[in-house]
């Protein structure tokens, strides 16, 4: 069985400073991993995803993600951060490339101080 | 427009009601999806459809059905709510032919309270 968990449901961070998302994943098989950002009043949308190519992911908005299967992480970061970027964030997993089989975590929701 | 619709955005009925959200796309894509959202528990998979003859069960799908009328269109059904079903629903979809297995494109959410 998989699972994923995110450290801190809310971060708060100033404008231009760095972004820092943390999720652990437990998968029994290598996983498939993602983070999406649910803006206010909308839906999810998928900044990015991991499914076993290269390490380090790039995903929209600046935002990236690194796998690190030794520390079973999958954190997202953004260098600066922008008020834009104020939403809640989810990391997901998923141990087959299926819409199906795939678990949420509880969210992150990000703040950015002016 | 939205690509994909959820109506409608907000209800607020009695316990023991029917209740029917659904759900259209415009993006052609073959599966659907609905997902529940509540507070500090992430998004879980109530239903899905791979295509309009294919549904499926998923994580939490007691007290639900759901209806694929056509591939664009995907509702969900509360036949007799209660009031541990108050959450914010979603509508997903996803594209078989692309190979992008997770969900891409989300509705806005429909609020659901019971009373």
């Amino acid at each position: 069985a998989q699972s994923v968990t995110q450290l801190g449901s809310h971060v708060s961070v100033s404008e231009g400073a760095l972004v820092l998302l943390r999720c652990n994943y437990s998968s029994s098989v290598p996983p498939y991993l993602f983070w999406y950002v649910q803006y206010p009043n909308q839906g999810l949308q998928l900044l990015l995803k991991y499914t076993s190519a290269a390490t380090l992911v790039k995903g929209i908005n600046g935002f990236e993600a690194e796998f690190k299967k030794s520390e079973t992480s999958f954190h997202l970061t953004k260098p600066s951060a922008h008020m834009s970027d104020a939403a809640e964030y989810f990391c997901a997993v998923s141990m087959y490339s299926s819409a199906s089989k795939i678990i949420f975590g509880s969210g992150t929701r990000l703040s950015i101080r002016p | 427009d939205a690509d994909v619709t959820q109506t409608p955005r907000n209800r607020i009925t009695k316990t023991g009601k029917r209740i029917m959200l659904e759900c259209s796309q415009t993006k052609g894509h073959d599966r659907m999806y609905w997902y529940r959202q509540d507070p500090g528990l992430g998004l879980r998979l109530i239903y899905y459809s791979f295509d309009v003859k294919d549904i499926n069960k998923g994580e939490i799908s007691d007290g639900y059905s759901v209806s694929r009328q056509a591939q664009a269109k995907f509702s969900l059904s509360l036949e007799s709510a209660i009031p541990n079903q108050t959450a914010l629903y979603f509508c997903a979809t996803s594209d078989s032919r692309t190979g992008e297995d997770q969900p891409q494109h989300f509705g806005d959410g429909t609020r659901l309270s019971i009373l």
